[in-house]
């Protein structure tokens, strides 16, 4: 069965500096990856997705690389702020009728 | 687009009773998913719906769990005689139709949750 590891440790980073998140899974690659963002007692919020054939998607401050070759996503957070501290949770798409598969999630926490 | 709209958001009730969770998704989007959030891990899928239809129920999901969407609108999803391993927030998220590669189908929009805890 597919697996799917995050760094489970928190990442303390300066305010200004770049967070980078990897996303590890152990079989298949999917279709398409997804980042989401989640703030305590709320539920996830999209960010990003990247396609099997796509190599990088950037959207304002965020980055997402895909490499099938090594099965891993890296997320990254450039110029953080305060307001960037959340969980990041890594989704695979597991199926047509978009069923997710999430990883544990990776906090961030971006101190001024 | 108000969002997708989960009720209640707390539910605290006693072991062996039962419960019933609503979503109302987002109201162009066909398709409807729930997920069980238990403290430090990602949203575990339950199962989900395309309109009306249920499509799969991940074997999380046990005989005391049923989940239905009539008329392909809002859906619940009840726990019977609850235990203390029950105890979880329960995500509901929809997604908007989209055709072949569409990205849009996709990207899934989360609901607060509902958390559950059973003492």
């Amino acid at each position: 069965s597919q697996k799917i590891e995050q760094n489970s440790e928190a990442l303390n980073i300066q305010e200004g500096k770049t967070a980078t998140l990897t996303c590890n899974y152990t079989n298949y690659s999917p279709a398409y990856l997804q980042w989401y963002r989640q703030d305590p007692g709320r539920g996830p919020v999209f960010l990003l997705l990247i396609r099997e054939n796509e190599k990088e998607k950037r959207k304002e401050r965020l980055k997402v690389t895909f490499d099938t070759t090594l099965k891993q996503s890296l997320f990254h957070i450039t110029a953080s702020q305060p307001a960037d501290s959340a969980t990041y949770l890594c989704a695979l798409l597991r199926d047509s009728w978009g069923k997710l598969q999430f990883g544990a999630g990776t906090q961030v926490v971006v101190t001024p | 687009d108000t969002g997708v709209s989960q009720n209640p958001r707390h539910k605290i009730t006693k072991r062996g009773q039962n419960v019933t969770f609503r979503c109302d998704p987002i109201s162009e989007h066909n398709r409807l998913y729930w997920y069980r959030q238990t403290l430090g891990q990602g949203p575990e899928f339950l199962t989900y719906f395309q309109n009306e239809a249920q499509l799969e129920k991940s074997r999380l999901l046990s005989d005391r769990f049923s989940a239905e969407r009539p008329k392909g609108s809002f859906s619940t999803l009840e726990i019977q005689r609850t235990e203390q391993g029950d105890s979880a927030m329960y995500l509901c998220a929809s997604s908007r139709p989209g055709t072949g590669d569409s990205i849009t189908k996709n990207i899934q929009y989360f609901g607060a949750g509902t958390r559950l805890s059973v003492l």
